[in-house]
């Protein structure tokens, strides 16, 4: 079945560093892809989206571009802020009118002063 | 911006006992969805809900569980028979179309405890 995989945690940064979240799918044709970013005592909230081959999906300075080739959507930003601190979901819906959304395990990111 | 409400934040039970979960929607939403995660494994699919039915549900969503729109509002999830499994961070989510074209904007969750 369909599943996502993500780099395992927790990441470690200080403020202004380059992150990069690592996430691969195993999809049947074209699935959606998204990002999901959980604050402490949140919920899940959309960060961005990519819904086909080679879209950029962007969001407060995070991007992540739709690699089919590599079945990739590393989540990426130039310069971590410490309020960036928080839980990252990968995410997709498959292609075949299916309603759900399948995770990947998420990754937390810690940014320090 | 218009969010997803889910009440109570926090729900302790006893085993064997029943509970409702309750949602409350973005009201020009159409589809409705729970999801669970069990402390320290991944948000997995419950069930999602268009037109006053299930549209697709997972194998966890078994006979113990049902769901319901009791009004124009609310959108609840009922568990029978609690088992201490079932202990897990419960999320409701709704969008306004299906599937990855619309996104699906999540509430707080609700933290159930099954002692």
């Amino acid at each position: 079945g369909d599943s996502v995989t993500q780099m395992e945690g927790p990441v470690t940064l200080s403020e202004e560093a380059f992150l990069t979240i690592n996430c691969t799918y195993t999809a049947t044709g074209y699935p959606s892809l998204f990002w999901y970013v959980q604050y402490p005592g949140e919920g899940l909230q959309l960060l961005l989206k990519a819904t086909k081959a080679d879209d950029k999906g962007s969001n407060k300075g995070f991007e992540a571009t739709y690699r089919k080739e590599t079945t990739s959507f590393h989540l990426e930003k130039g310069s971590v802020q410490v309020s960036d601190s928080a839980v990252y979901f990968c995410a997709l819906t498959p292609m075949d009118s299916s309603y759900k959304l399948i995770f990947g395990s998420g990754t937390r990111l810690l940014v320090r002063p | 911006e218009p969010e997803v409400t889910q009440t109570p934040s926090h729900q302790v039970t006893q085993m064997g006992q029943e509970v409702i979960l309750r949602c409350v929607p973005i009201s020009n939403h159409l589809y409705f969805y729970w999801y669970r995660q069990i402390l320290g494994q991944k948000v997995e699919f419950l069930v999602s809900f268009y037109n006053n039915e299930i549209s697709e549900k997972s194998e966890i969503f078994d006979d113990q569980f049902s769901v319901e729109r009791p009004d124009g509002s609310n959108f609840t999830l009922k568990i029978r028979s609690t088992k201490l499994e079932d202990s897990a961070m419960y999320f409701c989510a709704s969008s306004e179309g299906q599937g990855g074209w619309e996104p699906q904007h999540f509430g707080d969750g609700t933290r159930l405890s099954i002692l």
